[in-house]
């Protein structure tokens, strides 16, 4: 089951900018399928964050924007406030094996 | 606006069948062109994507679990369900419905969830 790989968590002080990454394969992320970043807080379902190319739905800050490479993508939070503590997790479509979506392995993001 | 709502037993013994039902109110499942999913999270395995199904009856499952499963739609009932047969302990996970943004396979995002079933595989 390929799966996308992110560092486990990651911490900043209030104001300071975070970077996630998120690493695929070339049958994800490097085959150029859109990658989708998803917030979750404790005990509640993911929350779509940003899909695709900086698509924000409704009530999201543009702190909060994407990048991609080759087969890793990135999700970047400037300003870095506590409400931000969530776990993130990225998305994407895998064309190796029929249709199939994975996920990333998820990061915590500690304010402190 | 449309919302998502996972129901069935939090307990299934191993062996069994896990059945769980999403009901889809605020809205028609029949509307848009949008695959209607399931997904589950547990320690083990963070998120993983089960399958989906389109108002069509169009389906498509994960390769690891399609061995095991049925995802069917009733459309006059506005509900989608889903039967994982031949359960372990490593079935145990927090169980989501899902809506697909409805674009295309490779942009495809999940904006719509519902809150979560937690089911337990134990004897």
């Amino acid at each position: 089951q390929p799966v996308l790989t992110q560092p486990p968590s990651v911490t900043g002080a209030p104001g300071q900018r975070v970077v996630i990454t998120c690493t695929g394969t070339s049958s994800n992320i490097g085959a150029g399928h859109a990658v989708h970043w998803y917030r979750q807080l404790p005990g509640t379902a993911p929350k779509l964050l940003i899909s695709g190319n900086n698509n924000r739905p409704s009530g999201v800050p543009d702190r909060f924007s994407v990048s991609k490479s080759g087969a890793s993508a990135s999700l970047a939070i400037t300003g870095l406030q506590a409400e931000d503590e969530a776990d993130y997790y990225c998305q994407s479509f895998d064309s190796s094996l029929s249709v199939n979506y994975v996920f990333g392995t998820g990061t915590k993001v500690t304010v402190l | 606006q449309v919302q998502l709502q996972e129901s069935g037993p939090g307990l299934v013994k191993p062996s069994q069948t896990l059945s769980l039902t999403c009901s889809v109110s605020g809205g028609s499942i029949s509307s848009g062109d949008f695959y209607w999913s399931w997904i589950r999270q547990s320690p083990r395995t963070g998120l993983e994507w089960i399958g989906y199904i389109h108002n069509t009856g169009n389906s498509h499952y994960s390769p690891s679990l399609q061995s095991r499963l049925t995802i069917s739609i009733l459309t006059s009932s506005n509900f989608f369900s889903l039967r994982l047969a031949s359960v372990t302990a490593a079935d145990t996970a927090i169980y989501y419905c899902a809506r697909t943004s409805g674009i295309s396979w490779s942009l495809d995002s999940f904006p719509l969830w519902g809150p979560g079933i937690l089911v337990t595989v134990s004897s």
